[in-house]
């Protein structure tokens, strides 16, 4: 069974940092690309990150482009997302999401349950 | 950059009944579209893929189909767990969401 268990989200202030992780289980982990995306409270969907199976291609948003970085220890089975300079609007569940291939094009066949950042002073 | 546009907004419908969710390209993404329902509190979950792929254990009253720039998710007979927020995505040369259509109880 895929297993996807976010963690490290919490409450930071503006212009801080915090870096999510995403354990994996259930499947072979090297062999897939990543990607987070996020969701602000009462809003819908938005791709935030990836990266390819290998770790060596990654894609950011122009909104969180300079400010975020996604990457991958294939070794620990894990996804992180390194975030700084985080402002209010950056405020959102992160879902971890596995993509059905191991680069583009690929869409996402399993989520997990997410991980709340709260950007507050 | 490609837009999808979901409509309507919102679907008020009751059980039993057939509903039918629109997602429109602002340019041809071929295939490349995915369907996915969320429930509150919730991670979403795929339904269909390829435009008209159900996913694994997916019941088959969930339909899609269309290509190009114009697509339907279809629910052909609604049960009391399909009320939820749908959205497509396209996954080729972007990775856009449409901003999703809710399906409530009438």
């Amino acid at each position: 069974e895929v297993q996807l268990l976010e963690s490290g989200g919490g409450l930071v202030q503006p212009g801080g940092s915090l870096r999510l992780s995403c354990a994996a289980s259930g499947f072979t982990f090297s062999s897939y690309a990543m990607s987070w995306v996020r969701q602000a409270p009462g809003e819908g969907l938005e791709w935030v990150a990836a990266i390819t199976d290998s770790g060596g291609d990654t894609y950011h948003a122009d909104s969180v482009k300079g400010r975020f970085t996604i990457s991958r220890d294939n070794s620990k089975k894990t996804l992180y997302l390194q975030m700084s300079s985080l402002r209010a609007d950056d405020t959102a569940m992160y879902y971890c999401a596995k993509g059905s291939r191991e680069s583009r094009p690929y869409y996402f066949d399993f989520w997990g349950q997410g991980a709340l950042v709260t950007v507050s002073s | 950059e490609i837009v999808l546009t979901q409509s309507p907004g919102t679907l008020s419908l009751s059980a039993g009944e057939r509903a039918s969710l629109s997602c429109r390209a602002s340019q041809s993404v071929s295939s490349y579209l995915a369907w996915y329902q969320q429930k509150p509190g919730q991670p979403p979950r795929l339904l269909i893929y390829a435009a008209s792929t159900r996913a694994t254990g997916i019941p088959d009253r969930f339909s899609g189909g269309g290509s190009g720039t114009d697509f339907t998710l279809t629910i052909s007979r609604l049960e009391p767990e399909d009320f939820a927020v749908y959205y497509c995505q396209h996954y080729g040369s972007s990775r856009a969401f449409g901003q999703g259509t809710k399906v409530e109880i009438k």
